[in-house]
């Protein structure tokens, strides 16, 4: 089993939509929990972080559920340049581990 | 966002030139990384240093080569490369290396072998 696992995707979703992305991860002892935007030929920038109670950054959810080892990420009123890779960053073995990202594509 | 700066943005070689990647974090972080990421790939972490000394080889050939200085500044000497080695390479820092804080990326050298 993958230390951090995703749908690859791609997830076609029109303007305005809500999508949902989730992430498994192995290690029951991780800690800390992130989501990265990767746009194409560019390097990775945080989101945002995820904590234990769920976090909510504008129309950006993220939620933890530690029973079950996932994370996820809710994106509302999809927009066309939330088109990007979200990767699953999660800590585990004294370092961060990096999902194989999510590919999301907003269409009008 | 000018916290973790990498020079060159991009950068042609032959397989026998000799060249360096530079990287400098103005974050006042304690780690530095470096990662690959071939087209459509994922991460690949190569190397870890923490206060300047390295903590990890993820089995990366000798042709790479990291240099760290101080915890600020971040080098990859590269010799020898195959053609496999065309990608974008990524340097990145956080606070500390054990994965309680998120790591901050520059904006790559995106390498290409002839």
């Amino acid at each position: 089993r993958k230390e951090v696992e995703q749908d690859p995707g791609p997830f076609n979703v029109p303007e305005g939509a809500t999508v949902a992305f989730n992430c498994t991860y192995s290690n029951s002892a991780s800690q800390s929990f992130f989501w990265y935007r990767q746009d194409c030929r560019k390097e990775p920038k945080l989101l945002m972080s995820v904590y234990s109670s769920g976090n909510e950054d504008g129309r950006f959810t993220a939620q933890l559920n530690r029973a079950s080892q996932y994370i996820s990420l809710l994106i509302r009123d999809s927009k066309l340049s939330d088109s990007a890779t979200y990767l699953c960053v999660v800590n585990g073995y004294n370092k961060l581990i990096f999902g194989a990202g999510t590919r999301l594509a907003v269409h009008p | 966002e000018t916290g973790v700066t990498q020079t060159p943005r991009h950068l042609v070689m032959g397989m026998t030139n000799k060249k360096s990647l530079k990287c400098e974090q103005h974050l006042g972080h304690n780690a530095m990384y470096w990662y690959k990421q071939s087209a459509k790939k994922p991460l690949e972490l190569m190397f870890v240093y923490n206060f300047k000394e390295q903590t990890e080889n993820n089995s990366v050939p000798s042709r790479f080569s990291p240099e760290c200085p101080n915890s600020s500044h971040l080098f990859l000497h590269l010799h020898t490369l195959q053609p496999e080695d065309s990608a974008l390479y990524l340097c990145a820092s956080s606070q500390d290396p054990g994965g309680d804080q998120p790591q901050h990326f520059g904006d790559g050298t995106r390498l290409s072998i002839l």
